[in-house]
């Protein structure tokens, strides 16, 4: 089975200060991973993705993640938080399609408050 | 633009009443997702579809039903049998399962179903 865990319900940042969501994960093989975005009553936005290749990616609005196979996490990173940055972030994985792993398993997710 | 709308944004039912949540995507996705969120539980698969007249159970299907007749409409019920129906529903799409850019979902803005 796969899960992921996203440790800290809420993330508090000052603006303009570097920001990091957390996100480990248990998957059979290797795992692809994504971040998705909501903002209040609204549906989720996808933000970035690893599937392979370079551990660190990049993605919309400056957010970048980076993906440790030993650790088996996958933080989400900004290097200067916007006050427009606050929303609740989900991690997500899937296990490889030789598996049979095709759906995506969510973390609860994490709200992070950007403070001016 | 191209999208996904659900409707209606909000709905109220009574008790032992069926009520049907509608879901039109204009991205020509192969595949379309049935999520339910409740507060600090994340997301959670109740149904998905693949093709046209085919659908499969995710997570906690039970209390729910779908139809699949076109690929542009992907329609959920909440019917009597679910116990507690209250929450916000999310449609998603995405490409087929076994390429490279499914689980890149996009969403709905969501509906939000309270029983009184």
């Amino acid at each position: 089975a796969q899960s992921v865990a996203q440790p800290e319900d809420q993330v508090n940042v000052a603006e303009g200060n570097p920001l990091t969501v957390k996100c480990t994960y248990s998957v059979s093989g290797n795992p692809y991973l994504f971040w998705y975005v909501q903002y209040p009553n609204r549906g989720l936005q996808f933000l970035l993705k690893y599937i392979t290749g370079d551990n660190l990616v990049k993605g919309s609005y400056g957010f970048e993640a980076e993906f440790n196979k030993s650790q088996t996490s996958f933080h989400l990173k900004k290097p200067s938080a916007l006050v427009s940055d606050s929303a609740l972030y989900f991690c997500a994985v899937r296990g490889p399609l030789e598996a049979g792993s095709y759906q995506l398993t969510f973390g609860k997710g994490t709200k992070l408050s950007v403070i001016p | 633009d191209g999208g996904i709308t659900q409707s209606p944004k909000y709905l109220f039912r009574k008790e032992g009443q069926n009520v049907t949540l509608s879901c039109e995507q204009n991205l020509n996705h192969d595949a379309m997702y049935w999520y339910r969120q409740d507060p600090g539980q994340g997301l959670r698969l109740i149904y998905y579809s693949q093709i046209v007249n085919d659908f499969q159970k995710g997570d906690i299907a039970e209390g729910y039903s779908v139809s699949r007749e076109k690929k542009e409409s992907f329609p959920l019920t909440v019917t009597s049998a679910q116990k507690n129906p209250t929450a916000f529903y999310l449609c998603a799409s995405s490409q087929l399962q076994a390429t490279l850019g499914a689980n890149v979902l996009t969403f709905g803005a969501g509906s939000r179903l309270t029983v009184l």
